[in-house]
């Protein structure tokens, strides 16, 4: 069955180490998407992609970096790990159109210590 | 750009009452709004959504009612029952053609607990 995965589920990293976040979907999907969960803010987008070779900035994409070199994968990159950005990251993917439902990933739990 | 607001963050109900979620957003041109369950540890995922040109649209216990000139949403749950408890998100898309594609906004959802 088409799906949308995440690894790893779990990670526990230390300041100032450069980590990457795998996001898969089978789909075929041309958007993807990134967002972190934090309580109080709910999800927040980080970046987003509109296809191969699209990548844009989100609201909160200060010390994130993505790229886009396939339809399937959108790895997420923190270059240099802050506590602040401990936190749930949740990759989603879309159709193309406007408006298209979004499905999202089971999540990564991501502890900088 | 878009802001979405949210309320109540805590709703607490008896199984078998109502429950209503209410949802403003900012933007006159968003036009898609969809609402996300997120049950504990979990994804978010849609349980509905709705469209700009349609007031409202129901699945068996859930509905969503959409007033454009007020720019405000709702879910309401009919017959509450103890797995309906989650956090409840909605979301506006920015419907900006030439670039955002439908970039979901999202509130900052409602916690919402059914009582046996």
């Amino acid at each position: 069955d088409a799906e949308i995965t995440q690894s790893p589920r779990h990670k526990i990293t230390e300041t100032g180490r450069q980590v990457t976040l795998a996001c898969h979907q089978t789909w075929n999907h041309n958007n993807m998407f990134w967002y972190r969960q934090d309580l109080g803010h709910g999800l927040r987008l980080i970046h987003y992609s509109y296809g191969v070779q699209d990548t844009n900035k989100g609201e909160v994409s200060d010390g994130y970096s993505v790229s886009r070199s396939n339809t399937e994968d959108l790895p997420l990159t923190l270059e240099s790990a802050a506590s602040s950005q401990t936190s749930v990251y949740f990759c989603a993917s879309s159709i193309g159109v406007v408006g298209a439902r979004k499905f999202f990933g089971p999540g990564t739990r991501l502890t900088v210590l | 750009g878009e802001n979405v607001e949210q309320h109540p963050s805590t709703l607490s109900v008896q199984e078998g009452d109502s429950a209503v979620i209410k949802c403003t957003y900012s933007d006159s041109a968003s036009n898609y709004f969809p609402w996300y369950k997120q049950e504990l540890g979990k994804r978010p995922q849609l349980i509905i959504d709705i469209r700009s040109n349609v007031g409202e649209k129901k699945d068996q216990r859930i509905a969503v009612t959409l007033n454009k000139t007020a720019k405000h949403f709702s879910l309401h749950i009919t017959e509450t029952q103890p797995e309906d408890s989650a956090v409840y998100f909605c979301a506006a898309s920015i419907a900006d053609y030439g670039g955002s594609q439908g970039n979901l906004i999202f509130g900052k959802g409602t916690k919402l607990s059914v009582k046996p």
